[in-house]
């Protein structure tokens, strides 16, 4: 069975300041896509980027990027800029590749604190 | 467009009663999923369906129960509800090309007493 690690459960940074955080995963497929999910205090599930292991350009969706080391199974998370907005939990999840309605696999989150 | 849509946002139940959670999409997903939400973890699959009619377990499906009723619609029910069953419940539905992100609606808070 897959597993998906993150091990910083509380990371806090300046506003305008740079955070990375961390996520490991293991499974013996080669094929599948990594996601990161934040969870503000609203409760909603909202997809903060997607990474496919075929490809080795690592995904950017404006001030987020990722840094995703395939053999040492490690998909980390760089938030630029941090703004008042991205204070939430952060999930890291992983769906098996192939066809069929596979479920996520979900870390136990990170919370991110931003410092005005 | 309101994507994945859950009823109810709150629930309080009392030892052994039965409740269906509902949960509808209407962007044209094949794929749906139940999922819980328990503090200091991350969600687990409790059950999914690739189609209507379609049914599978996910990695906690005891004592819950699905229907897929029809391409839009996914239930959940929990039939003689315990304690440990307290979670926040969330809906998700995804396109069927592979790797598409998962949508999730946002959640119910079911507390169980």
């Amino acid at each position: 069975a897959q597993t998906v690690t993150q091990s910083q459960p509380e990371m806090s940074v300046q506003e305008a300041e740079t955070v990375t955080l961390s996520c490991t995963y293991d499974t013996s497929e080669s094929d599948y896509y990594l996601f990161w999910y934040k969870q503000p205090p609203s409760r909603q599930m909202i997809l903060v980027i997607r990474q496919e292991a075929y490809k080795q350009q690592n995904a950017t969706e404006n001030r987020f990027s990722v840094n995703f080391q395939k053999a040492a199974k490690s998909f980390s998370l760089k938030i630029s800029d941090s703004q008042l907005g991205d204070a939430a939990m952060y999930f890291c999840a992983y769906r098996r590749g192939g066809g069929g309605a596979d479920g996520l696999t979900f870390g136990k989150g990170t919370h991110l604190i931003i410092q005005p | 467009n309101a994507g994945v849509t859950q009823t109810p946002k709150f629930q309080v139940l009392k030892t052994g009663q039965s409740m269906t959670l509902q949960c509808a999409q209407d962007m044209n997903h094949n794929s749906m999923y139940w999922y819980r939400q328990d503090p200091g973890m991350g969600l687990r699959l409790i059950y999914y369906s690739a189609s209507e009619g379609t049914t599978d377990k996910g990695e906690v499906p005891n004592g819950y129960n699905v229907s897929r009723l029809n391409k839009r619609e996914f239930s959940l029910r929990l039939e003689s509800a315990a304690p440990s069953q307290t979670s926040v419940y969330f809906c998700a539905s995804s396109a069927d090309r592979v790797g598409q992100p998962q949508h999730f609606g946002d959640g119910t808070r079911l507390s169980i007493l």
